[in-house]
């Protein structure tokens, strides 16, 4: 299995707070991302890193930011969080570009009530 | 068109029939083709990469039909832990010579004894 760990694994936290989750990678990958996945929609990519420092939004980003200040760390932080934003969060990374294999952490179930 | 479309199923299939799931995508473009396995609650894993001329891996064969962008999945001898979602995933030409992986939402198999 690929060396990817999220934490928390699982958070319930209220409307309007502050949230970060962090995914850890130990393959020295130079990409990384975060997605969520909701029933119906599937997997949908939130932002991305293509390198310490360089982060782009992906195609639902609005509520989130994301920093990467170490190859192996990339947070991802709902600035107020809100109940649109409950959902399981997965972060991947990949060797390649965007278009390469990509592999998952375990995933952070969040609830925002 | 969505840019990867599968049949989300349920597909509800005794032990040891053989099931086949069929995949199609948008851009002709795209280079790499997919598929993931995702247990209940769990993050997607790879299942096996798809090549041009097919591939097999033991009950496991994936196609690939270009012309008609098209992917499939078949499974022969069903087991009960093949129950499980099964994503397809395309490299998709994004524009500017850059691809972005893409994922379909996920075809649910329930393997019943």
């Amino acid at each position: 299995d690929a060396g990817i760990t999220q934490s928390p694994r699982h958070k319930v936290t209220e409307t309007g707070t502050p949230v970060t989750l962090r995914c850890h990678q130990t393959e020295n990958h130079r990409y990384m991302y975060w997605y969520r996945q909701d029933p119906g929609h599937g997997l949908r990519l939130i932002h991305y890193s293509y390198g310490v420092k360089d982060t782009d939004k992906g195609e639902v980003s609005d509520g989130y930011s994301v920093s990467r200040s170490k190859t192996e760390d990339f947070l991802l932080t709902l600035e107020s969080a809100t109940s649109s934003q409950t959902s399981v969060y997965f972060c991947a990374i990949s060797h390649g570009g965007q278009g390469a294999l990509q592999y998952f952490g375990p995933g952070t179930r969040l609830t925002v009530t | 068109r969505k840019e990867v479309e599968q049949d989300p199923g349920p597909f509800n299939v005794p032990e040891g029939a053989t099931v086949a799931f069929n995949c199609t995508y948008s851009n002709s473009a795209s280079q790499s083709f997919f598929w993931y396995r995702q247990d209940c609650r769990k993050e997607p894993k790879l299942l096996m990469s798809v090549y041009s001329s097919g591939n097999e891996d033991g009950r496991f064969t994936a196609q690939l039909n270009r012309a008609s962008q098209y992917i499939s999945l078949l499974i022969r001898d069903s087991k009960l832990s093949d129950s499980a979602t099964y994503l397809c995933v395309v490299n998709l030409y994004s524009g500017a010579g850059s691809y972005q992986l893409t994922f379909g939402k996920g075809t649910k198999l329930s393997v019943i004894p």
